[in-house]
Order: C-alpha cells, then structure tokens, then sequence
C-alpha cells in the first residue's frame, strides 16, 4: 500500500519551460490535491479536485494548470516555468465528502527554477 | 482574512525535556484543527484532529489540546525520534484549510 505517489522527486527547469508532476494515490480517496510549500509561509493549495472530472482552484493557481486524469491521478502542469515558482509540491488526497477528514500526503517534488 | 500562526518558530530540547507548542488562529466557523509531522524531505503525516474547545488527543508522547482561540500540542519527555517540523491546519466554514508556518523541534540527546 503505497499511499500517495509523487514523480519525480526532484527537477531543475530554465525559466519558460514546461514540466508536469505527476501524482497517483491507490486509497481509493475521490479528493485530491496540490499544495506547495515555501519557507515560513506554510502550505499553500494551488488546485483541488473534489472528485473526479471536477477541478477547482485553490489560493494560489496563477501559473499552473492540472488534469485530473482518473480516480487515482492528479497531475499538475507549469506552462512556463518562472523562478517564483521554485518550491516544494506536494500532492494530497481525502476522503470522499469527508471535508474535515486528514489529508494524506505524498513526499513533494523539490522544483528548482533557474 | 483568516490566520494560522505557530509558535515558536523553532524549539530546541534535550530529550527528557517536555514542552509544548502554541497553534493560535483567528477563523470563521472553525470545522477542525489538525496537527501533522513532517520529518526532512518527507511530506505530512497526520497526527490528530481536533473539533470543539476542551478536546484532547494523545498519542505516545504528544498530546494536543484545543481551546475557542489556540490549540497546543504537548510533547512530554521527548526523545531524539521526536525530532520534527509540526503543522497545525485550521478548517473554518466554507471548507477552506489554512496551515500554519510550522515548528522545527530539535531534540538532543
């Protein structure tokens, strides 16, 4: 049972490139998630999927676009990478209907934008 | 607007030492409070959710508490494994969870 999975751990994009992070959770969760994570600012929800073939942005979606591919994918896309989008993403997934059950969460993708 | 802040932003303990963090928040509505752990290069891990003032949830060493404005979490006698980054999150009406910044604990043997 591998919970929440992440690919790739880590990437370096150049400024305008294009990258999609890729998440699959096996829970049989319908709500899943993207968040990322700066230092001293906490987690920060970029784009949700309350269940699938729904999406819904979150607080900070400027920059990002995502696919909910299935049940158990979610994926997040930057068009054009930019420097301020370098940062820790992590993917997460709940409950169905369940608004105040825990998210679980997977290991992040490190971004670096140079 | 609402807020999440955590206090402080960095504790340091020799193990034995028992202290407790601060998670105070300023919501609409509060749904639920949550605390996570999260260890170096790993993402969250749930610990505990809260819902009304006077609850209390324990788990090993730790223990957190709510009240109508903060929520603690209390680590009694930790020990280096205890060694963390926790997270409180406050759910408020409309479905909306904030997370707070975080506190690094650092327990030495």
């Amino acid at each position: 049972n591998a919970g929440v999975t992440q690919t790739p751990k880590f990437q370096v994009l150049k400024t305008g490139q294009s990258m999609t992070l890729q998440c699959a959770q096996d829970m049989n969760h319908n709500s899943m998630y993207w968040y990322r994570q700066d230092p001293g600012m906490g987690l920060r929800l970029i784009y949700y999927s309350a269940s699938e073939g729904t999406t819904d942005k979150g607080e900070v979606p400027n920059g990002y676009n995502v696919s909910r591919l299935n049940k158990r994918e979610f994926s997040l896309r930057l068009e054009s990478a930019a420097p301020s989008q370098t940062s820790v993403y992590f993917c997460a997934s709940s409950e169905a209907g369940e608004s105040n059950s825990p998210l679980h969460f997977g290991n992040g993708t490190r971004l670096t934008v140079t | 607007e609402d807020q999440v802040t955590q206090s402080p932003e960095a504790l340091r303990l020799q193990e034995g030492e028992s202290s407790s963090l601060n998670c105070s928040y300023t919501v609409s509505g509060l749904r639920g409070l949550f605390w996570y752990r999260q260890d170096p290069g790993k993402g969250p891990e749930f610990l505990f959710t809260l819902y009304s003032a006077g609850e209390e949830k324990e788990k090993e060493r730790l223990k957190a508490t709510l009240t109508k404005k903060e929520s603690f979490l209390h680590i009694t006698a930790p020990k280096p494994e205890d060694s963390a980054t926790y997270l409180c999150a406050v759910l408020a009406a409309g479905n909306k969870l904030t997370f707070g910044g975080g506190t690094r604990v650092l327990v030495k043997p």
